[in-house]
């Protein structure tokens, strides 16, 4: 009930393409669902969050749509660059889990020039 | 800038001999995390201190210890280290326990146990 599943395992978008990476959860204690991205040798980095009272967050090229009612969630990325290629992990926390995230197992995503 | 460093970078260990691998922030924060991301596979947290407080995930094997002796550091311990423990172990920060509070990664040191 803890788990978060991410798919697809791995992405290749031509430039200025949409990616799309979909995350569903099981836990509906869950109450913040943030996307992480991380390049080679780094360590994952926030992108965008939401909460489960908005459907939908944007944040200039990316976008969160959160289905609640089935316990769903999706990153959109709009006009890709090949400087978006990297891993994408979706992740899911209680408020009250001393900040714990449980990861969803990651995206690589390649975006070809 | 205010970041989250982790020393060193790639750490080689032989099997069964003891390992610290560091952590520091200069963010203040009051919570630091410790995370083991196997290849290809999602962080999976192993403990977090809140303040000199430490908690320790279920099923982290009692091989893993940490310590923080003050705000700035923490420390993890592995302490026979086996094969399988060879990863990236991540240090994050958090300014508090509340759960929508950001967590900020350091850039990670990658384990080799020969």
């Amino acid at each position: 009930q803890q788990q978060v599943k991410q798919s697809p395992q791995s992405l290749i978008v031509q430039k200025g393409g949409i990616s799309i990476i979909n995350c569903a959860y099981e836990n509906t204690a869950f109450d913040y669902f943030p996307w992480y991205q991380q390049f080679p040798g780094k360590g994952p980095a926030l992108l965008i969050a939401i909460r489960p009272d908005v459907s939908e967050k944007k944040e200039g090229r990316f976008t969160i749509s959160f289905n609640k009612s089935a316990k769903q969630f999706s990153l959109h990325i709009m006009d890709s660059q090949p400087g978006d290629s990297a891993t994408y992990f979706c992740a899911a926390s209680k408020g009250t889990s001393y900040g714990k995230l449980t990861f969803g197992q990651g995206t690589i995503l390649t975006v070809h020039p | 800038d205010a970041m989250v460093i982790q020393n060193p970078r790639y750490q080689v260990t032989q099997f069964g001999k003891p390992v610290t691998l560091s952590c520091s922030q200069t963010l203040n924060h009051n919570v630091m995390y410790w995370y083991q991301q196997k290849s290809s596979q999602a962080p999976k947290l192993l403990f977090h201190y809140y303040d000199k407080d430490f908690n320790n995930e279920a099923d982290t094997p009692d091989n893993f210890q940490s310590r923080r002796p003050n705000t700035s550091f923490c420390f993890l311990d592995i302490r026979s280290p086996g094969l399988g423990d060879a990863a990236m172990y991540l240090c994050a920060t958090s300014r508090s326990l509340a759960g929508h509070n950001e967590q900020f990664f350091g850039p990670g040191t990658r384990l080799t146990v020969l």
